[in-house]
């Protein structure tokens, strides 16, 4: 499987409780944020994005949180379930910029 | 609609010997990137391009070539393959609204 995950920091919950993952972003000038979910061995996949001119988004079963004034993002999945177990990462692009610089990732475990 | 596909899937290289990673996308994007992924590591961007016969250079280009001489094309070559350069390669594409699609990643271990 994949050995993205060596030295990560977990997130275990039970299914069906609500998960948070959090994210410190490390430019103020920073415009847009984005939340992947990777599963073993496959590529990253978008979930849900948040601008800096917002403070919170929300998905489906998912919710954006956006803090810039501690530059703090947050992911908020609700009824967590096995199929969201997963390494979860957050990018943030500079502003305007064509390059987004990613954060090193959240395993997320869901116990059954 | 495939979306970003990536050939080889794996492969296994000896340290000095060359070898070229391939990336298609079907949703013409301009934009597409190459990344690296390493063991308790976020993605690091090696290279970049912003349309057909340009490229630029990311956080980790050094060892790196790259070319786009078709739009659905971007191609990531390694001249003389080092042991520091095992890892898991990802192609992206970006939308205008800049959601990237990766493709499923290739795992290169150089010995």
């Amino acid at each position: 499987g994949e050995s993205v995950g060596l030295h990560l920091p977990t997130l275990s919950v039970q299914e069906g409780d609500n998960s948070i993952i959090n994210c410190a972003y490390s430019n103020s000038a920073s415009d847009y944020f984005i939340w992947y979910k990777q599963e073993s061995g496959k590529g990253p996949q978008f979930i849900i994005d948040i601008r800096s001119n917002m403070d919170k988004r929300q998905g489906q079963r998912v919710t954006v949180l956006l803090n810039k004034t501690v530059k703090h993002l947050s992911l908020q999945i609700a009824a967590t379930q096995p199929g969201d177990s997963a390494v979860y990462f957050c990018a943030e692009r500079m502003e305007y910029g064509n390059k987004l610089v990613f954060g090193a990732g959240t395993i997320l475990r869901v116990k059954s | 609609n495939a979306g970003v596909t990536q050939t080889p899937k794996f492969r296994v290289l000896k340290t000095g010997q060359s070898m070229t990673l391939l990336c298609a996308q079907d949703m013409n994007h301009e934009y597409m990137y190459w990344y690296r992924q390493d063991p308790g590591m976020g993605l690091r961007l090696i290279h970049y391009s912003v349309g057909e016969g340009t490229t630029a250079k990311g956080e980790v280009p050094d060892g790196y070539n790259v070319s786009r001489l078709k739009k659905q094309n971007f191609l990531l070559g390694l001249e003389s393959a080092a042991p520091s350069q095992t890892s898991v390669y990802f192609c992206a594409s970006r939308n205008p609204s800049y959601e990237q699609y990766f493709g499923p990643g290739t795992r290169l271990t150089v010995t």
